[in-house]
């Protein structure tokens, strides 16, 4: 399954767009990249996933460039409530794979006021 | 929707002591998905479950940990005997199938353990 890389942490302003980068170089034709947020004491919540087009639904917009290389997790209004580690996952699809999630570190998303 | 129920939310064992986990994955969902998540960690794979067979246990500790879901819905994983180092959130997960990365896959919201 193909690696992601995201920065450790990343501070946002209440109100305000929150914009988190994922890159995945080395992303198969066959891969969706999907993102998850693990709030604290909670377990992770599925937030948004796609394969090549944008997407975006009630809780936020995937961006995901035309080389597919790179994404980014876009949180319109941040609020308070959405201080949490998010995770960018690539998942593979295929007879082959058992279409697990493989989480790596993450980025801790603090909303200051 | 009733969402993947999970139990007991929370358990503290002296080492070398037994401990087992309860999962509802949510109604239909074929796919069970049991995590380990160490402190200040992603959540790890131990075991996964297409019905009631196993597809994925690579990463499951065998010699203290096992897993089964026998009517391929609700699920039990269990630790024997317990490590210090088996202090970690246990959660379940489940999805409508595995093997098609377009389905989601949704959480419970974990089984704390913690081995004194």
């Amino acid at each position: 399954d193909a690696k992601t890389t995201q920065p450790p942490s990343m501070d946002c302003a209440e109100g305000r767009a929150a914009n988190l980068p994922c890159n995945h170089s080395t992303i198969s034709g066959n891969e969706y990249v999907y993102w998850y947020r693990q709030i604290h004491s909670q377990g992770p919540q599925y937030i948004i996933h796609g394969l090549k087009n944008n997407e975006t639904n009630e809780m936020a917009s995937l961006i995901i460039t035309e080389d597919r290389k790179s994404s980014t997790l876009i949180l319109p209004h941040a609020t308070l409530r959405d201080t949490a580690v998010y995770y960018c996952i690539v998942r593979r699809s295929g007879s082959s794979n058992t279409g697990k999630l493989i989480f790596g570190q993450g980025t801790t998303l603090q909303v200051k006021p | 929707e009733a969402g993947v129920a999970q139990s007991p939310r929370y358990k503290i064992i002296e080492k070398r002591q037994s401990v087992a986990f309860w999962c509802n994955p949510i109604s239909g969902h074929a796919t069970l998905y049991w995590y380990q998540q160490i402190l200040g960690q992603g959540p790890k794979l131990l075991i996964q479950f297409q019905n009631n067979g196993v597809v994925d246990d690579s990463q499951l500790p065998k010699d203290r940990f096992s897993a089964e879901r026998l009517k391929g819905v609700d699920s039990t994983l269990k630790i024997q005997p317990a490590k210090l180092e088996d202090s970690a959130v246990y959660l379940c997960a489940s999805s409508p199938t595995g093997a098609d990365s377009g389905n989601t896959i949704y959480f419970g919201e974990g089984s704390w353990l913690t081995v004194v």
